[in-house]
Parts: C-alpha cells; structure tokens; sequence
C-alpha cells in the first residue's frame, strides 16, 4: 500500500538555525498539508498546498516558514530561524482531492530546538 | 469555524471491556468527520470517516461510530477491546471552505491485559 513518507526521523537542531523537513506525499496525490504536535497539545493545522500554491495556511505560519514542492516528488517545510517552540512532532500529510476525502499522513518528523 | 473536542483525555480499561470515546463538533454546515488512530511509535491511521448516509460507520480494526446529528457528535466504540488496541485516538474533521483537519485534543487509551 503506498504511504507517506518523512525524513528525518529525529532532528536536533540550535535555535536560530535553519532546517528543512522533507516529505516523499503518495504518488498520485495533489494536495498536500503540513501539520505539527507539540507535546502534549493537538495536532495543529499549519499549510496546505496545491497545484504549486500555498491554499491555506493557519497563523502559526509565519514568515519563518516556507514550503516548497522542489520537484515532482518531494514536498519541503523550511524553518528559517528555529525558535525554542518550534520544537514539535511535524506531520506531513497528502489527499486525491480536497474537500471530504481522507488525508494520508507520514510517520512524522521529531525536530528538538536547543 | 469548525471545532471538534474530546473530553476524554485518559482511558484506562482492561481487555475485552467495552469501549466508548466522545467527541463533539461545532460546525453549522456539511459535516465530515474522522477518527484516526496513533498506535505507540507509528504515524496518524484512519480508523473511520463519516461523509454522508447511515450515520452509524464501521472502520477497521472492529471500530463503529455514530453520527448524531442532534447531539453534534461522533462517538467511536469498540464492544471489546484488545490489548492492541492501546493507543491515542484523534477525532478530526475538514473545515468546509478549506481542506484542512482540524484535531480533537486526543485520547490516550490503555487496555491492561
């Protein structure tokens, strides 16, 4: 069955610095989300994207973030200068179409700001 | 703006106990509502969906859930539990004008063997 996937697993990184979290969405998907945990508090809505735009995007992301689908394949989130909060389980997630169709989501990638 | 809230936030019961998790929405229009599932180290499965027809929707694993539409609920039960089935279970659902999920704030259940 086809899945999402993330890499990295875990990434530990210095406040300030810049990361970006890579998701591989399901082959034949066109919309694409990301959404973050922190711990202990829900899974949070951040952006989603379709047809090379950003559709929605919730508050949370600010001009620190950025997404990008930089080829057929991959679907990035770039943080350009980690915050200590940012630290969160970030979920990337894909769907067939918009609208009432379920969404796909990754394993998830764990990133820890020190 | 769509809301959705569980009030459940620990569950504690032994095998083969019937279980029941509630979620409740606030949300005027076409409501599509979700139940996802977060076994120990694994990522958000999709136990059951809800989008339109027989209110009462059965998913995987043996999970049911109603859709009452008078109490703005989206229960999701299991007759008897397992001890696979410890987990944290999500009730989500679409905002209408977008595509995003919005999460309940999750329920941890642990089934003692």
């Amino acid at each position: 069955e086809p899945e999402v996937t993330q890499t990295p697993s875990h990434q530990v990184t210095q406040m300030g610095q810049e990361v970006i979290l890579r998701c591989v969405p399901i082959s034949n998907h066109l919309y694409f989300y990301w959404y973050r945990q922190i711990l202990g508090q829900k899974v949070e809505f951040l952006v989603s994207f379709y047809n090379n735009e950003i559709s929605e995007k919730s508050e949370i992301f600010d001009d620190q973030f950025s997404v990008e689908r930089p080829d057929g394949s991959n679907f990035t989130l770039k943080i350009r200068s980690t915050k200590l909060e940012d630290s969160a389980m970030y979920f990337c997630a894909s769907s067939g179409s918009g609208g009432a169709h379920e969404q796909y989501f990754g394993p998830g990638t764990r990133l820890t700001v020190t | 703006a769509q809301s959705v809230s569980q009030h459940n936030h620990h569950v504690i019961l032994s095998e083969a106990a019937s279980l029941e998790l509630g979620c409740n929405y606030s949300y005027g229009g076409t409501v599509n509502l979700f139940w996802y599932v977060q076994y120990p180290g694994q990522h958000l499965q999709l136990l059951l969906k809800y989008f339109s027809g027989d209110p009462l929707v059965k998913g995987i694993k043996g999970f049911e859930a109603e859709f009452i539409k008078s109490k703005f609920s989206f229960n999701l039960r299991k007759p008897s539990v397992q001890w696979s089935d410890t987990a944290e279970y999500f009730c989500a659902g679409p905002q209408a004008a977008g595509n995003k999920l919005t999460f309940g704030g999750g329920t941890r259940v642990l089934v003692k063997p």
